[in-house]
C-alpha cells in the first residue's frame, strides 16, 4: 500500500567513524539485492549489490551483509566522510519476474 | 553516449490535465521501470515493463498509464484520475540477464 506521511529514518554519524545502515526486505523470492544511495535531486547511485547465495560482499570501504533468515539487509561504510551524507536505500529484485522493489530508505548525515 | 534521457526536466500541469513524461534510452536494455518519489521519502513503483508490447503493474499504478510499442522508449502519463500527482519520477532500465539498473535525472512535476 501507500506509506504517505512516513518519512526517512536518519543516522547521524562522526566523519571518520564507522556506519551501517539497515533494511528489511518483505519478498521470500527475492534473489538480488543491491544499494543504492541518493544526493538531493538526483537519480539514485548504484553502491554494492549481493545474490542471495552470498551472505556478504565487500567493495571499497563498504561491505553489505545478508541474512536470508531473517530478510535483513545491511549497508556498513568504513570511514565515513562528508561526501557520504545522502539518502541510502536498499533494493530488492526478485528474477522470476524482474520487478525491482526499493525499501524506505535512510539519511545519513555525516557530522564533521 | 549511451543513457537514459528523461524529459522534460521540470513540469507544471493544472489540475484535471493528463500529462505524458518521455522515458528514451539508447542501452538496448530489455526492462524499464518508473518509480515516483515523493519529498522525504523512497521510491516507489508506478510500472514495469520487460519486453515490448507488454507491461505490469506496480505498487501504485492508479491514475497513471503507460505503453511500450518500441524498446527505447517507456512514456508515463498522469491522468487525471491521479490526485496527488506532484513528486519526482524516475526512470530506470536493465538488460536482460543482468543486473545493474540505470536510472535517468528524473523528472519534476508540479500541479499548480
Amino acid at each position: 500500500g501507500e506509506n504517505v506521511g512516513l518519512h526517512l529514518p536518519t543516522l547521524s554519524v562522526q566523519e571518520g567513524d564507522n556506519s551501517i545502515i539497515n533494511c528489511a526486505y518483505s519478498n521470500s523470492a527475492s534473489d538480488y539485492f543491491i544499494w543504492y544511495k541518493q544526493e538531493s535531486g538526483k537519480g539514485p547511485q548504484f553502491i554494492i549489490d549481493i545474490r542471495s547465495n552470498m551472505d556478504k560482499r565487500q567493495g571499497q570501504r563498504v561491505t553489505v551483509l545478508l541474512n536470508k533468515t531473517v530478510k535483513h539487509l545491511s549497508l556498513q561504510i568504513a570511514a565515513t566522510q562528508p561526501g557520504d551524507s545522502a539518502v541510502y536505500f536498499c533494493a530488492e529484485k526478485d528474477f522470476g519476474n524482474e520487478k525491482l522493489t526499493f525499501g524506505t530508505g535512510t539519511r545519513l548525515t555525516i557530522i564533521p | 553516449d549511451g543513457g537514459i534521457t528523461q524529459s522534460p526536466k521540470y513540469l507544471f500541469r493544472k489540475e484535471g490535465q493528463n500529462v505524458t513524461l518521455s522515458c528514451e534510452q539508447n542501452l538496448n536494455h530489455d526492462a524499464m521501470y518508473w518509480y515516483r518519489q515523493d519529498p522525504g521519502q523512497g521510491l516507489r513503483l508506478i510500472y514495469y515493463s520487460q519486453i515490448v508490447n507488454d507491461f505490469q503493474k506496480g505498487d501504485i499504478a492508479e491514475g497513471y498509464s503507460v505503453s511500450r510499442e518500441k524498446k527505447e522508449s517507456f512514456p508515463l502519463t498522469v491522468t487525471s484520475a491521479q490526485k496527488n500527482p506532484t513528486a519526482f519520477y524516475l526512470c530506470a532500465t536493465i538488460r536482460q540477464g543482468r543486473d545493474t539498473i540505470y536510472f535517468g535525472e528524473g523528472s519534476w512535476l508540479t500541479v499548480v
